[in-house]
């Protein structure tokens, strides 16, 4: 069927240090990427997301992209703050846009400054 | 705007009680969900509601789990009898019709069964 692997955390950085938080999926068909975030004491909340092969979602900072050729979404930001320590779900959807969302462990994000 | 509001934040509960948890998800969203996150998980899909309709239910255990959405607004998901197992985060979220996945989640209800 198909899943979402994430990174392990939790990751540990430095403030305005580069960040990158791999996903990749198995999907049948072309499903849609999305990056959730859940911020402490908060819902998730979606970050960005892209729908098809080599599409960039970008929010806040991060960018996305969607690599069909190695089932890849992974999330980057090139100067981390102190308030983007999260939890970072990736997350895809089966079906296009009428479908449910399938999501991966999450990857914690500690940002020390 | 408010945003999708649920209750209670936390419970604790025996095993074999009861327990019911509520959502109210944002004005005009007809499409609901629930979710449930163990520690350390991603959240998994329940149950989905297109207004008062469940659509999906595949994954939702129905020997001891059920859901409601009357009036298409509010829902209710009842656990009885609580296992061990149960103890989660239970997220509803909310999204506009063919809302392209972009869902707006609750806080969520930790549930707790000793």
């Amino acid at each position: 069927g198909n899943s979402v692997t994430q990174m392990e955390g939790p990751v540990t950085l430095s403030e305005e240090a580069f960040l990158t938080i791999n996903c990749t999926y198995t999907a049948t068909g072309y499903p849609s990427l999305f990056w959730y975030v859940q911020y402490p004491g908060e819902g998730l909340q979606l970050l960005l997301k892209a729908t098809k092969a080599d599409d960039k979602g970008s929010n806040k900072g991060f960018e996305a992209t969607y690599r069909k050729e190695t089932t890849s979404f992974h999330l980057e930001k090139g100067s981390v703050q102190v308030s983007d320590s999260a939890v970072y779900f990736c997350a895809l959807s089966e079906g296009g846009s009428q479908g449910n969302l399938i999501f991966g462990k999450g990857t914690k994000l500690s940002v020390k400054p | 705007e408010a945003g999708v509001v649920q209750s209670p934040r936390y419970k604790i509960i025996e095993k074999k009680q009861p327990v019911a948890f509520w959502c109210n998800p944002i004005s005009g969203h007809n499409t609901l969900y629930w979710y449930r996150q163990n520690l350390g998980q991603g959240p998994e899909l329940l149950i989905r509601y297109e207004n008062e309709e469940a659509v999906d239910d595949s994954q939702l255990p129905k020997d001891r789990f059920s859901a409601e959405r009357l009036k298409g607004v509010d829902s209710t998901l009842k656990i009885q009898p609580a296992e061990l197992g149960d103890s989660a985060v239970y997220l509803c979220a909310s999204s506009l019709p063919g809302g392209a996945n972009v869902l707006t989640f609750g806080a969520g209800s930790r549930l707790t069964v000793l």
